[in-house]
């Protein structure tokens, strides 16, 4: 089985400033990882996803992720925040190579980001 | 392009009432997902629906079922609510079924029971 552990329920940050929302998984088998992105009463948005190469994927808005297999981890980072990136941030798995497509996420990290 | 809609957006229901969930697919789309976000939690992948067959369920019991239609859209049913069934139920759709797609996702059904 897989688990996500994203391990800041909230981060304040002020609008300009760098951003890190922290995401560590557990599997027995290789996985996909993805961060999606909620905005308040709306759906989930994909904002990247590492499949294989290189580690270090760019998404939309400026986001990028980096992979990490030894620390199994998949931090999200974004180098200026802007007030419209207030919003519920989930870092999911997926088992590779399952006929379908079956996202494990995590409880979520609700970034603030103030004036 | 018409994205993924969900209805209805909000209903109550009471203990041991049965619930019907919608869903039309973006276009295109012949796989449908639907997962179960509980209050401060992240989804829990509940089913998977593709060209009208499930093919992958999560750890929820057989009172959750559904049905992907030949349009693609799908119905999530469940029976017998309890009161942890309250929730938002998000459905995503995507291309081919495989675990590498993008999910596209609806704004959810959100469910109250009494």
């Amino acid at each position: 089985a897989q688990s996500v552990t994203q391990l800041d329920s909230q981060v304040p940050v002020f609008e300009e400033a760098p951003v890190e929302l922290r995401c560590n998984y557990s599997s027995s088998v290789s996985v996909y990882l993805f961060w999606y992105v909620q905005y308040p009463n709306q759906g989930l948005q994909l904002l990247l996803k590492y499949l294989s190469g290189s580690t270090l994927v760019k998404g939309i808005n400026g986001f990028e992720a980096e992979f990490n297999k030894s620390q199994t981890s998949f931090h999200l980072r974004k180098p200026s925040v802007h007030i419209s990136d207030t919003a519920e941030y989930f870092c999911a798995v997926c088992r590779k190579n399952t006929g379908f497509q079956k996202l494990v996420f995590g409880t979520g990290t609700r970034l603030l980001v103030s004036p | 392009e018409t994205g993924v809609t969900q209805s209805p957006t909000h209903l109550i229901k009471t203990r041991g009432q049965q619930v019907t969930l919608r869903c039309s697919s973006q276009s295109g789309h012949n796989t449908v997902s639907w997962y179960q976000q509980a209050l401060g939690q992240g989804p829990q992948f509940i089913f998977q629906y593709y060209r009208e067959e499930e093919n992958g369920r999560g750890n929820f019991p057989p009172r959750f079922s559904g049905l992907q239609f030949p349009n693609y859209s799908s119905e999530l049913n469940v029976n017998a609510l309890e009161l942890d069934d309250s929730a938002l139920y998000l459905c995503a759709s995507s291309l081919g079924g495989q675990s590498t797609g993008e999910l596209f996702f609806g704004e959810g059904s959100r469910l109250t029971v009494l």
